[in-house]
């Protein structure tokens, strides 16, 4: 199946910072990507829609100038969490659709803790 | 609006036993329907999906699934448990007419007694 990479897996910062996460198509294009956040022991939540040369759509409730999403060419999105906190610490998840068939592939989670 | 509901947090069973994990979808369209598993401080791995084929839905790692219309439901089956088999599992809906949003459900914890 195709591969979706996230990087860094594990981060850790100090209160204030902004963290960048990046998310890649590797053997595919993907013209929409989704962000999802994961509290521990729950569900996802979907945080927003990431189409590649558009502004990203949001869930209600989440914060676009905290949370900036960029998707600037069909392999990549990146998630920055801006003047992070320590309740921003949870695990982050992206998923990308393929062109073709629509089929969503996910990345292997990238988990923020913010001091 | 679409919707899943996972019943039971945490399931146990013994290695050997048949797994069941149960979900229950609302959905105004037909619907895609979807089990992922995730391990531990890892993303989210398919292991099957419906998509208004076949009702009965085989998966990967011995898992299946069927869809039953009348009862709003996409259980999971697996004859026998393996000790692998321990993970989260998320059912997800997603509506078929172009939207690729998934709702998830809020998950399954499934425990394999030795």
């Amino acid at each position: 199946g195709a591969v979706v990479s996230q990087h860094p897996s594990r981060v850790i910062c100090k209160s204030g910072t902004s963290v960048k996460i990046e998310c890649r198509s590797l053997d595919f294009q993907a013209t929409t990507m989704f962000w999802y956040r994961q509290f521990p022991k729950q569900s996802l939540m979907l945080m927003a829609t990431s189409n590649e040369g558009s502004k990203a759509t949001y869930e209600q409730g989440v914060e676009k100038d905290k949370f900036l999403i960029n998707h600037a060419s069909l392999t990549l999105s990146t998630l920055t969490v801006t003047s992070a906190h320590p309740e921003d610490s949870s695990f982050y998840i992206c998923s990308a659709s393929t062109v073709n068939t629509g089929e969503l592939f996910f990345g292997e989670g990238s988990r923020l803790t913010v001091l | 609006a679409q919707s899943v509901t996972q019943l039971g947090s945490h399931v146990s069973v013994s290695e050997g036993a048949l797994v069941l994990l149960r979900c229950n979808y609302s959905s105004s369209v037909p619907p895609y329907l979807f089990w992922y598993v995730q391990y531990p401080n890892q993303g989210l791995q398919l292991l099957l999906k419906y998509t208004s084929a076949a009702t009965l839905v085989k998966g990967i790692n011995g898992f299946e699934a069927e869809f039953k219309k009348s009862e709003t439901s996409f259980h999971l089956t697996k004859p026998s448990a393996h000790m692998s088999d321990a993970a989260e599992y998320f059912c997800a809906v997603r509506s078929s007419f172009g939207n690729e949003k998934l709702t998830f459900g809020t998950g399954t914890r499934l425990t394999i007694i030795p």
